[in-house]
């Protein structure tokens, strides 16, 4: 069974644009969770979708946002990119029916804001 | 208090010997708790998943749980340089199952 996908893997952004980071999950799964990973403040959840909705939000300002589509893939933005953004975004799926919501990281994508 | 406490190291061990990675959490709610291996540069990978108190093998490691005391570890036998990688500790718990709180890992070096 084919992994977590994310794409693009690597993404170089200047202050003030928006990025959208796309992720596929394992096929079955439909729970999407997303992740921000830096050096600073090590992995912290940004939120989670299951059938299209959001379930979970973090703490993190409005300017990150998500959506879930119908096939479970699910998409972040991330608006006014700011220098602090430059991080590893890693998206996680889930079965919801394994024990306890496992999830499964998929490759990330590195952005970098200059 | 953080919500899970793991020593960053690194933690340097010999070829062969035991790794003993330890991990404290504070939310008495959590139910689920998990180690991830996280090679430098990638994401992170599921090592071992333990929900009730005690011990649960799978090959060379072993996840301990205490859940009295806010702890779980994860023992590496036989260790090798490819096992050298940073170890996160997560759990999952509250009202937010689905959530996965990390800690800040502990850096494993297994020295020839």
């Amino acid at each position: 069974k084919a992994g977590v996908t994310q794409t693009p893997r690597y993404l170089i952004k200047t202050r003030g644009q928006q990025v959208t980071l796309s992720c596929s999950p394992i096929s079955g799964h439909r729970s999407v969770s997303w992740y921000q990973q830096t050096p600073g403040q090590g992995l912290q959840f940004l939120f989670e979708y299951f059938s299209e909705t959001q379930r979970n939000k973090g703490n993190f300002p409005g300017r990150f946002s998500g959506r879930q589509f119908s096939n479970s893939r699910s998409e972040m933005n991330v608006s006014t990119l700011e220098l602090g953004d430059s991080a590893l975004y890693l998206c996680a799926s889930s079965f919801l029916r394994e024990p306890r919501y496992t999830q499964y990281f998929g490759p990330g994508t590195r952005l970098t804001v200059l | 208090q953080k919500e899970v406490e793991q020593n960053s190291g690194p933690l340097s061990v010999p070829e062969g010997a035991i790794a003993s990675l330890n991990c404290t959490y504070s939310d008495r709610g959590s139910q689920s708790f998990f180690w991830y291996r996280q090679y430098s540069g990638k994401s992170p990978e599921l090592i071992m998943s333990i929900y009730s108190n005690g011990d649960k093998e799978d090959g060379r490691f072993t996840a301990q749980l205490n859940k009295a005391s806010q702890y779980v570890s994860l023992l590496i036998r036989d260790s090798q340089p490819s096992d050298s990688a940073t170890y996160l500790c997560a759990f999952q718990g509250g009202g937010t199952a689905s959530k996965l709180t990390f800690g800040t890992g502990t850096r494993l070096q297994v020295t020839l």
